[in-house]
């Protein structure tokens, strides 16, 4: 069985500084993917960012990065130069290779200060 | 815009009645994927299928059911519904290559409230 534990329920941040979403994960498999989605106030679920586990490179979407260490099993997400449109529920997710189905964390919300 | 599309946006019943909540993936992809969210079990997978026929199933009911059809479009059927089963109802949809994972884009969703 797979697991997904976001550990923070709520983070905040002023406008234009930079915040840290913590994700950390448990798979037995080698091969998986990891995911950062976005929920605004309207509920669709928007894609951020997605990692291979096989890439030592971490991902890179414009303000949005991705701290990826492997050995502990933790995938966080680095949000740089906060916007007001930044403010949403964010989940992390995880899939297996060949067992496509998504495994998501509890989520975090944030909120963006002006 | 994610290009897939689920009808209704909004559904009000009763309990005990039954739903139909319909999925279209985005051109070209043949997986597509339900998920339940709810307040006390989070976001959940339910079934995926792939280009017609069932590849995967999650947490889903007895009561719930689902196809995908030869066009792709995808429904998922509940009922005898239940005061629980309110949730909003993702489709998600990613196209299949070999040896790549593909990235799931997610519908709107629909919101099912069960009184």
């Amino acid at each position: 069985a797979q697991t997904v534990t976001q550990s923070q329920p709520e983070m905040s941040v002023q406008e234009a500084e930079t915040v840290t979403l913590s994700c950390t994960y448990d798979t037995s498999e080698s091969d998986y993917y990891l995911f950062w989605y976005k929920q605004p106030p309207s509920r669709q679920m928007i894609l951020v960012i997605r990692q291979e586990a096989y890439k030592q490179q971490n991902a890179t979407e414009n303000r949005f990065s991705v701290n990826f260490q492997k050995a502990a099993k933790s995938f966080s997400l680095k949000i740089s130069d906060s916007q007001l449109g930044d403010a949403a529920m964010y989940f992390c997710g995880l899939s297996n290779f060949g067992n496509e189905k998504l495994t998501f964390g509890t989520g975090t919300r944030l909120t963006i200060i002006p | 815009d994610s290009g897939v599309t689920q009808t209704p946006k909004h559904l009000i019943t009763a309990t005990g009645q039954r739903v139909t909540l319909r999925c279209s993936p985005r051109s070209g992809d043949l997986s597509v994927y339900w998920y339940q969210q709810s307040l006390d079990q989070g976001l959940q997978f339910l079934i995926q299928y792939y280009n017609g026929e069932e590849r995967a199933k999650g947490n889903i009911l007895e009561r719930f059911s689902a196809q995908q059809f030869p066009d792709l479009h995808s429904e998922l059927n509940l009922s005898s519904l239940e005061l629980g089963d309110s949730a909003l109802y993702f489709c998600a949809s990613s196209v299949e290559l070999e040896n790549l994972q593909e990235t799931q884009y997610f519908g709107p969703g629909t919101r099912l409230l069960v009184l």
